[in-house]
């Protein structure tokens, strides 16, 4: 299996301009998440979605993120527009048994917004 | 507010010797407990959990304890090697199937040679 797939892997993007992160969990997986990672203040947990569907989206920062998640095999997240605040790694991760199953990760998406 | 907290941003250790990461989470109601490992460039992956019904659990090298009276938790990897240079994030979740599991921030760990 090739684990969980992430892109673009990293990012630069002006200030004001939209940005959309992929994903692609492991085949099976039921569980997907989005978090995001940054200095002050580590891993975040944005949005996660089961059998497709978002269960909670209360980590979503402000009406500028949405997910979508159309199927099973892929997941976006979008910024529009983006902020310099909104620079971070991007993870998304999928489980076949939430909450209590192990998380796989992907490589992450490093976006830098100018 | 932090729910999980891991206070040392970064711990060095003599490679051989033990190390100890540390957390501490605020609500009592979390059920199941986790670590996990980050090399640079890369995703994080599962290393160890422990749930709590248990106060210890160890897989080789690695050893999770649980307080839950204390609501802390630790990692120990004896004996340290120069691979385990890394970031350990400390998560915690529910038993419940919509429950979240949450990270702390981190500590980055170096093995001194």
């Amino acid at each position: 299996d090739a684990g969980v797939i992430q892109s673009p892997r990293h990012e630069v993007t002006e200030m004001g301009q939209e940005v959309t992160l992929r994903c692609k969990p492991i085949s099976g997986h039921d569980y997907l998440f989005w978090y995001r990672q940054t200095m002050m203040r580590g891993l975040e947990l944005l949005i996660y979605f089961n059998n497709n569907v978002p269960i909670d989206d209360s980590g979503m920062p402000e009406d500028r993120f949405s997910a979508k998640m159309p199927n099973a095999s892929f997941s976006t997240l979008k910024i529009q527009p983006s902020e310099p605040r909104d620079s971070a790694v991007y993870f998304c991760a999928s489980s076949l048994a939430a909450p209590w199953g192990e998380l796989f990760f992907g490589e992450g998406s490093r976006l830098t917004v100018l | 507010d932090q729910q999980v907290k891991q206070n040392s941003p970064s711990l060095s250790v003599q490679e051989g010797r033990i190390s100890i990461l540390n957390c501490d989470y605020t609500n009592s109601m979390f059920d199941y407990f986790l670590w996990y490992k980050k090399y640079p460039a890369e995703g994080p992956t599962f290393l160890i959990s422990i749930s709590s019904i248990k106060d210890k659990n160890e897989d080789g090298r690695f050893t999770v304890f649980l307080n839950k009276s204390a609501k802390h938790l630790s990692l120990h990897i004896v004996p340290s090697q120069p691979g385990d240079s890394a970031v350990y994030f400390c998560a915690v979740t529910g038993m419940n199937r919509d429950d979240k599991i949450i990270f702390g921030k981190g500590t980055r760990l170096h093995i001194l040679p």
